[in-house]
C-alpha cells in the first residue's frame, strides 16, 4: 500500500513554455502533499506544502507565481512550472501524507525536467 | 537555526557492516526518518524512530538518542545494491521535515 505516482517521469521542454507535473496517491487519501526539487548531488529541497482544498504554502525563496500548485482532491496534486527556464531543470519529487499516519511521507518516483 | 549533519560519503566492503551517523539540532522533535535514495530515483522509506533505542528491520537497524540529538543507521551484510545515498530527516515542532544533505555510500567488492 501507500503508492504515489508521478507523471510524466521525464519531460523536455523549450524555454518559455509551461510544464505540468501530476502527483497521485493511488491507494490512500493524501491530506497533505509536498513538492521537492533536487539538483544533482544535493539533498531534497522542499518547495511547497499543499493541503487538499486550500492554497499551498511556499518555502522562502520559491516563487509561487512561477511554480503553481493545485491540490484539488485527496488523491491529486499538480505542479505547473510556468515560463520555464534552463535553470529550472531539476528532479521534481512529490510526496504525500495521510492523516492516519501523520509522520510518514510516501514519495513519488520523481519527474526529471530538462528545459532547453 | 535548524541543522542536520551526516557524513558526505562513506566507503565499505561487500559483506561488511557500516554505520552512518546523523546528529541534529532542531526546534522541537517529533521523530527521525532514514531514507534510501538511489541515483536518479526518489527516496524510499527505511525507518522511523521517535523513542530512544534501537529498531531492527532485517539487515538495517536504526538507533536514536534524543538527549544527544543523535541517530545512526546500521547496515549489515552489505550488498552491492546498498550503494546509494542515505538521508536523515527530522520532524520538528511544526511537523516539518528537516532534511540532511545525505550520505553517499559506496560499496566495493
Amino acid at each position: 500500500g501507500a503508492v504515489v505516482s508521478q507523471h510524466p517521469s521525464w519531460v523536455i521542454c523549450k524555454s518559455g513554455t509551461s510544464v505540468k507535473i501530476e502527483c497521485r496517491s493511488l491507494d490512500f487519501q493524501a491530506t497533505t502533499m509536498f513538492w521537492y526539487r533536487q539538483f544533482p548531488k544535493q539533498s531534497l529541497m522542499l518547495m511547497a506544502t499543499s493541503n487538499e482544498g486550500s492554497k499551498a504554502t511556499y518555502e522562502q525563496g520559491v516563487e509561487k507565481d512561477k511554480f503553481l500548485i493545485n491540490h484539488a482532491s485527496l488523491t491529486l496534486s499538480t505542479l505547473t512550472v510556468t515560463s520555464a527556464h534552463p535553470e529550472d531543470s531539476s528532479f521534481y519529487i512529490c510526496s504525500a501524507r495521510t492523516s492516519g499516519r501523520a509522520y510518514e511521507q510516501y514519495f513519488g518516483p520523481g519527474t526529471r525536467l530538462t528545459v532547453t | 537555526g535548524q541543522n542536520i549533519d551526516q557524513p558526505t560519503e562513506m566507503t565499505a566492503t561487500e559483506g561488511a557492516i557500516v554505520q552512518i551517523n546523523c546528529t541534529y539540532q532542531t526546534s522541537g522533535f517529533n521523530g527521525l526518518f532514514w531514507y534510501q535514495q538511489h541515483a536518479g530515483e526518489a527516496p524510499t522509506f527505511l525507518s522511523y524512530n521517535v523513542l530512544d533505542g534501537l529498531e531492527e528491520k532485517g539487515r538495517f537497524s536504526s538507533f536514536l538518542s534524543r538527549s544527544k540529538g543523535y541517530s545512526y543507521l546500521l547496515l549489515k551484510e552489505l550488498q552491492m545494491k546498498d550503494s546509494a545515498s542515505y538521508l536523515c530527516a527530522v520532524i520538528d515542532s511544526n511537523y516539518q521535515l528537516i532534511w540532511g544533505a545525505g550520505t553517499k555510500l559506496i560499496i566495493k567488492p
